[in-house]
């Protein structure tokens, strides 16, 4: 089966940096994605890592260390419009995505 | 724009009714997911198609089925609502590995 670990309230100040782990458990490894979700709407998808590594999307970076099952989702100036539930998620067989159960992410002035 | 469309945004059914949730994607994405959102347990699986009439249980798919007849629809049933199926309902769709688009919702209150 597939399982994942996140923390589930993260708070930090405007303008700040902020790291959201993700550890994971699964019987194949195919990548490791995050989505942001904002109170009352549907999931958006962010990133995606299938390798070891740092991806860089604007004020958004994601990591990965398949040997260490572990991930993060990293974000950088922060801003009010950023608190938000951030999930990560693995496919596993047939395509088949399993989500952890989310942090949420609170921006305080 | 690309999109996923849910049928209703909201949605109250009485226990016992037979419930339709469908989801029509527009991306030619081989494919579909329904889960379910409650709070403080994230999105869990509910069932999945990688292909039309092909579907997958995901991880709590008793007292649901699906329908996959073409390729842009994928349709959730619910045989016999009841009210512990109260819930946020997504579909979603990929094409590769990472789900890429995900629909609006549909909040089903069952009473």
């Amino acid at each position: 089966g597939q399982s994942l670990e996140q923390p589930s309230e993260v708070t930090a100040v405007e303008g700040a940096i902020v790291q959201i782990n993700c550890t994971y458990q699964t019987s194949g490894f195919y990548g490791l994605s995050w989505y942001q979700q904002h109170d009352g709407g549907a999931p958006t998808f962010l990133s995606y890592n299938a390798l070891d590594g740092l991806e860089e999307t604007g004020r958004f970076s994601s990591f990965l260390s398949r040997s260490d099952s572990y991930g993060y989702l990293l974000l950088q100036e922060l801003q009010m419009k950023d608190s938000a539930s951030y999930f990560c998620a693995v496919p596993g067989g047939y395509q088949k995505v399993t989500f952890g159960t989310g942090t949420k992410l609170q921006v305080i002035p | 724009d690309v999109k996923v469309t849910q049928s209703s945004r909201y949605l109250v059914k009485r226990t016992g009714e037979k419930v339709f949730l469908e989801c029509v994607q527009d991306m030619d994405h081989e494919n579909m997911f329904w889960y379910r959102q409650d709070p403080g347990l994230g999105l869990r699986l509910i069932y999945f198609s990688y292909d039309v009439k092909m579907k997958e249980k995901g991880d709590i798919p008793e007292g649901y089925s699906v329908s996959r007849e073409k390729k842009e629809r994928f349709s959730l049933i619910l045989e016999s609502a009841s009210t512990n199926q109260t819930s946020m309902y997504l579909c979603a769709s990929s094409t590769t590995a990472a789900i890429s688009h995900f629909g609006n919702g549909t909040r089903l209150t069952v009473t």
